[in-house]
């Protein structure tokens, strides 16, 4: 099955610095890939996501790029800003119901 | 939270007894979701609905079972938990399968001693 594994599993940046977070997943059948941010205390939020058949995708200061051939995606933040202290996750799906989640990154950006 | 409650938001109980934890969505999205979250895991799914009375088992169910006899609830029992299903719980929903926005409820912390 797919395992998805995450790095850092913590990273702390100067405001206004970047951060980058990078994933690894193995089936390479998976063609769905969210990036969730979780605020202390609440339940997971949809952030940014990209699908097999993009390889970068921009919202504003938040960015993922995903490479097939290496099977590996990534989270950029830039400018960051001390709201966007919080857990990231990574997740990777083939197209069913199962989505397998990396073990997260706690971010720390320090004003 | 997207219109979805959880409950109860804390619990404690002993070894052994049952507990229910229970969803609830106001969004009448088709899927449902129940994950476990703990510390160097992320998050990881235990069962999901497709549809009223439609479930099926995620990767972590050994312990679990589900319900959905309607569209807006899916109840998580535990039906003799244990100390290693300590851990914080989250119902998610979405219109669609898993490419598709999840949106999550904000949790259950159950603590079994």
């Amino acid at each position: 099955g797919e395992n998805v594994e995450q790095h850092p599993s913590t990273l702390s940046v100067q405001e206004g610095d970047s951060a980058v977070i990078k994933c690894t997943y193995s089936d390479s059948a998976s063609n769905y890939f969210p990036w969730y941010k979780q605020e202390l205390g609440k339940g997971p939020q949809l952030i940014i996501d990209i699908r097999s058949n993009v390889g970068e995708k921009k919202d504003q200061r938040i960015a993922v790029t995903l490479n097939k051939t290496a099977k590996h995606f990534s989270l950029h933040i830039t400018e960051t800003q001390p709201e966007d202290s919080a857990v990231y996750f990574c997740a990777g799906n083939t197209g069913g119901f199962k989505t397998i989640f990396g073990a997260g990154t706690r971010l720390f950006v320090k004003a | 939270d997207a219109g979805i409650t959880q409950s109860p938001r804390h619990k404690v109980t002993e070894t052994g007894t049952p507990v229910t934890l229970r969803c609830h969505q106001t969004e009448n999205h088709r899927y449902m979701y129940w994950y476990r979250q703990d510390p160097g895991h992320g998050l990881r799914l235990i069962h999901y609905s497709y549809g009223v009375k439609d479930t099926d088992k995620g990767e972590v169910s050994d312990g679990y079972s589900v319900s959905r006899s309607k569209t807006e609830d899916f109840l998580l029992t535990l039906e003799s938990a244990t100390s290693s299903q300590t851990s914080v719980y989250f119902c998610a929903i979405s219109t669609s399968g898993g490419t598709d926005t999840q949106y999550f409820g904000p949790g259950t912390r159950l603590t079994v001693l």
